[in-house]
């Protein structure tokens, strides 16, 4: 069974930063690209960033690109969301997701809120 | 970007009643590189379709999905309890990826 357990979300002042973590299991981490998706409050689903299977390839929406990074350690089955610059409309459910096309399986999620 | 537009934003129905719910994007997908997925209250989005009609692996089969092009349609053939939620297309088939904006199912 697949399992995403992200961590390391939480409250943070605007202009501050949040590393985030997914921990996966169940399935061959380093054949597998990774996702992270977000969902802000009452909203939609946002694609933040993908990262191919080995690491080398890693894509962003340009509105993203340079704030955040996305990075993965396919030695912990692992992969990591480093988010810098934080503003009010980054607050979200930050989900985990196995996948870069179709998004196939996802983690329960981890709320990061962007406040003073 | 590729936008996707899903309609109605609401669906009211009853349960044993058809949902056909609609998604258009404002390109062209090549190779039907679109999917949708379910979201229950309170949890995360659950894959149903890949490739605009092949149903992801544990889905039942009430559920379908047909398009191509720029209009794509997810039928539900006959709504569970379980099947109220809210639904979303989604493109992979050019950066950065989309959604639409949502279709929600609600108990009439």
């Amino acid at each position: 069974e697949v399992q995403l357990l992200e961590s390391g979300g939480g409250l943070v002042q605007p202009g501050g930063s949040l590393r985030l973590s997914c921990a996966a299991s169940g399935f061959a981490f380093d054949e597998n690209a990774m996702s992270w998706v977000r969902q802000a409050p009452g909203r939609g689903l946002d694609w933040v960033s993908s990262i191919g299977a080995a690491g080398g390839s890693r894509y962003y929406p340009d509105s993203l690109r340079g704030r955040f990074i996305i990075s993965r350690d396919n030695f912990k089955n692992t992969v990591y969301l480093q988010m810098n610059g934080l503003r009010a409309d980054d607050t979200a459910v930050y989900y985990c997701v196995q996948g870069r096309g179709p998004l196939e399986s996802w983690g329960q999620g981890t709320l990061v809120t962007v406040s003073s | 970007e590729n936008a996707l537009t899903q309609s109605p934003g609401t669906l009211s129905l009853s349960p044993g009643e058809r949902a056909t719910l609609s998604c258009r994007a404002s390109q062209i997908i090549s190779s039907r590189n679109l999917a949708w997925y379910q979201q229950r209250p309170g949890q995360a989005p659950r894959l149903l379709i890949i490739g605009a009609s092949s149903r992801a692996a544990g889905i039942p089969e009430r559920f379908s999905g047909s398009g191509s092009g720029t209009d794509f349609t997810l039928t539900v053939s006959s709504l569970e309890p379980e099947d109220f939620a809210v639904y979303y297309c989604q493109q992979y088939d050019t950066s950065p990826l989309t959604f639409g904006g949502g279709t929600k199912v609600e108990i009439k």
